[in-house]
């Protein structure tokens, strides 16, 4: 069955500290996406890519970089972690199907940075 | 940027009851999903609907392009189906991501 694995499901983080969450998905599309997911704020995008070796911004791209290096995989990455960046984060694939869209979303990664 | 209001932010139901949930855009869009939400959970796609009705078991989804508008009707809400219903548009295009609305948190009682 197609899907989207993230691993880890949870992580606490020391601030200053290097994170990277990863994301595997058996979907065969071409985009991958990666959210955060705040009271007050919903989902919103991070980072988001094309393909292999393409990574672009999203609307809250700052603190954060993306590596796509297949098609089956991209990394979330924080250098410099922060309190700020206490979140859930979510990946997820996409791709056009007719003329819909059809997404898949990971189970979420709780990130805790103390 | 898009900007996706929904409407109401919460719901309280008795078992059976009907709902209508509410999705403004604020420009035109391509795409448009309607995604449900577990209790501390992920995401699934419910439908996709950018344009007209469509229906998948209890759910009935209506969008209104040109008037940027659209609505979830649940039929006969079950205690399963509580949980939050969010809206979502494509950015510029559907590779671009989803931009999202807060949600509307469903809660049904027996």
């Amino acid at each position: 069955e197609a899907a989207v694995t993230q691993s880890p499901r949870n992580k606490v983080a020391v601030t200053g500290g290097k994170v990277t969450l990863s994301c595997n998905q058996t979907n065969n599309h071409n985009n991958m996406y990666w959210y955060r997911q705040d009271t007050g704020h919903g989902l919103r995008l991070i980072h988001y890519s094309y393909g292999a070796g393409s990574t672009e911004k999203g609307d809250i791209p700052d603190g954060y970089k993306a590596s796509r290096p297949s098609q089956e995989n991209f990394s979330l990455i924080l250098e410099l972690a922060t309190p700020s960046q206490t979140s859930v984060y979510f990946c997820a694939s996409g791709d056009a199907v007719d003329a819909n869209s059809d997404y898949t979303f990971g189970s979420g990664t709780r990130l805790l940075v103390i | 940027g898009q900007q996706v209001q929904q409407s109401p932010s919460s719901l309280v139901l008795q078992e059976g009851e009907n709902a209508e949930l509410q999705c403004n855009f604020s420009s035109t869009a391509t795409q448009l999903q309607w995604f449900y939400q577990s209790p501390g959970g992920s995401l699934v796609s419910l439908l996709s609907n950018p344009s007209g009705t469509k229906h998948t078991g209890r759910l009935t989804s209506t969008t209104v392009t040109k008037e940027r508008r659209s609505s979830l009707h649940i039929s006969s809400s079950q205690t399963t189906d509580s949980g939050t219903y969010l809206c979502a548009i494509d950015r510029d295009n559907y590779a671009q991501g989803l931009t999202f609305g807060l949600g509307t948190r469903v809660s049904v009682f027996p």
